[in-house]
Parts: structure tokens; C-alpha cells; sequence
């Protein structure tokens, strides 16, 4: 079946602007993730929902950044004036269970701010 | 807090020989997943192979297989009989199984890269 797709796959934006990455899970999964990954550097954990509910948001680097998944499927992450130091990829994973542990990524969103 | 660490940044091995990359992880939980993944340069990220904290067999996949000393809290990948498709970023990831939250946090990474 269809893994978990990424829109889109490159942005380049202004400091300053905002900006809203999408996120298509696998469907069915419950757990989804956001990680950012910076060039030469392992992913790094931003927030997980449950379903609807966003059940950790520790990793979340700033009030800049926020993330939804309003129907418990797809799910945007927004970065609010954007600055060079978001420049990097983020990745969404789904799992199909709260206790299955498998996560499955997408290609990721590559962002370049300028 | 949990800590995963790469100690090897870049790794090349002869196509059909065998290669192991280092993981060493902290936690105070006994309860735990530890992973490795793939990630080619196209970057999408690849699970290769899990292992349950609980489960004293390591775990295989074909030519992949772990040796997890629960102890040295030390969890090593070992590639047999390398394929040019081996070729590409190699990362050690943690979960525990306790707390709500079942995000991965990854190590730094090994570059592996193997030679024709």
C-alpha cells in the first residue's frame, strides 16, 4: 500500500515568512511523529499525536512552531516567521498502534530559509 | 534523559566482506526498543532491524543481525556480505516503552559506504 507522503518535498522561504508542511500518513495508523533534521545531524523529535491528540510537544524548539492533526489523519506543522536556523528537513512517521514502535517515515520536506 | 551515541562517523567496507557499527545508548528505563535505520541519500528512512530490551536473543534480519549487551548498555550492527546497496547513513535509535510518548532519539549517525 502507499507509505506516508510528504508535501512539499522543497521550500525555500524568506525569513520571516510563514510556512506549513503537510504530512499523509499511512492509513489507519494512529501514532504519527515530526522530526527535523539538520544537514550531517540523526532526526530529532518535534511532537506526536495520538489520533487527534498531540500527546507530547516537548521537542517543539520555539512558540513559533506548531502542528495539528485535526481528524486524526493528515497533519500540518507550521513555522511562524521563519529564520535560518529552521533550515533543515523534516521528517513525519507513522505508526500503526500506540504500542507497535514501528514507525514508518516519509521522504521528508527539505526547508531552506533565506 | 535518554542519549544514543555513534562513535563512528564514516565507515567503508569492501562489497562481500562484513562490516559492525557501534551504538552505545544511556537510560535509566528497563524497558525499551532499540532500532537501527536506513537512510539511502534519497533520504527516505528505512527500518532495518529492532530489538525488544526484554528479548536476550539477538535479532537477525537476513544479512543484518545486533549484538545487544544489556548491560554495557551496547547495541552493535552487524552487515554481512556487504552490498553496494548497503551504501548509505546508518542510524541507532531508542524508545521506552514507558511515559505516553514513543518518539525515537537517534544517534548522530554512521556514513557507511561500500567500495566494488
Amino acid at each position: 500500500g502507499a507509505g506516508v507522503s510528504q508535501s512539499p518535498r522543497y521550500k525555500v522561504a524568506k525569513r520571516g515568512q510563514d510556512v506549513a508542511l503537510r504530512c499523509d500518513p499511512i492509513s489507519g495508523h494512529v501514532s504519527l511523529f515530526w522530526y527535523q533534521q539538520a544537514l550531517g545531524q540523526g532526526p530529532e523529535f518535534l511532537t506526536y499525536f495520538q489520533n487527534e491528540a498531540q500527546l507530547d510537544k516537548s521537542g517543539l524548539p520555539s512558540d513559533r512552531f506548531f502542528a495539528e492533526r485535526p481528524e486524526g489523519s493528515v497533519s500540518t506543522l507550521k513555522i511562524q516567521r521563519t529564520q535560518q536556523e529552521d533550515s533543515a528537513v523534516y521528517l513525519c512517521a507513522s505508526s500503526l498502534a500506540a504500542a507497535s514502535y514501528e514507525q514508518y517515515f516519509g521522504p521528508g520536506t527539505r526547508l531552506t530559509v533565506t | 534523559a535518554q542519549t544514543v551515541t555513534q562513535s563512528q562517523p564514516e565507515m567503508s567496507v569492501q562489497e562481500a566482506e562484513t562490516v559492525t557499527l557501534s551504538c552505545t545508548y544511556d537510560t535509566s528505563e528497563n524497558n525499551y526498543y532499540l532500532f537501527w535505520y536506513k537512510q539511502p541519500p534519497s533520504r527516505q528512512m528505512i527500518l532495518v532491524i529492532r530489538q525488544e530490551a526484554y528479548k536476550q536473543q539477538n535479532a537477525t534480519e537476513n544479512r543484518f543481525s545486533v549484538n545487544f549487551q544489556k548491560a554495557a548498555k551496547s547495541f552493535s550492527l552487524k552487515i554481512s556480505d556487504s552490498q553496494l546497496g548497503d551504501t548509505a547513513m546508518y542510524f541507532c535509535a531508542f524508545s521506552a516503552t514507558q511515559g505516553g510518548s514513543e518518539k525515537l532519539v537517534f544517534g548522530k549517525g554512521t556514513k557507511l559506504t561500500v567500495n566494488p
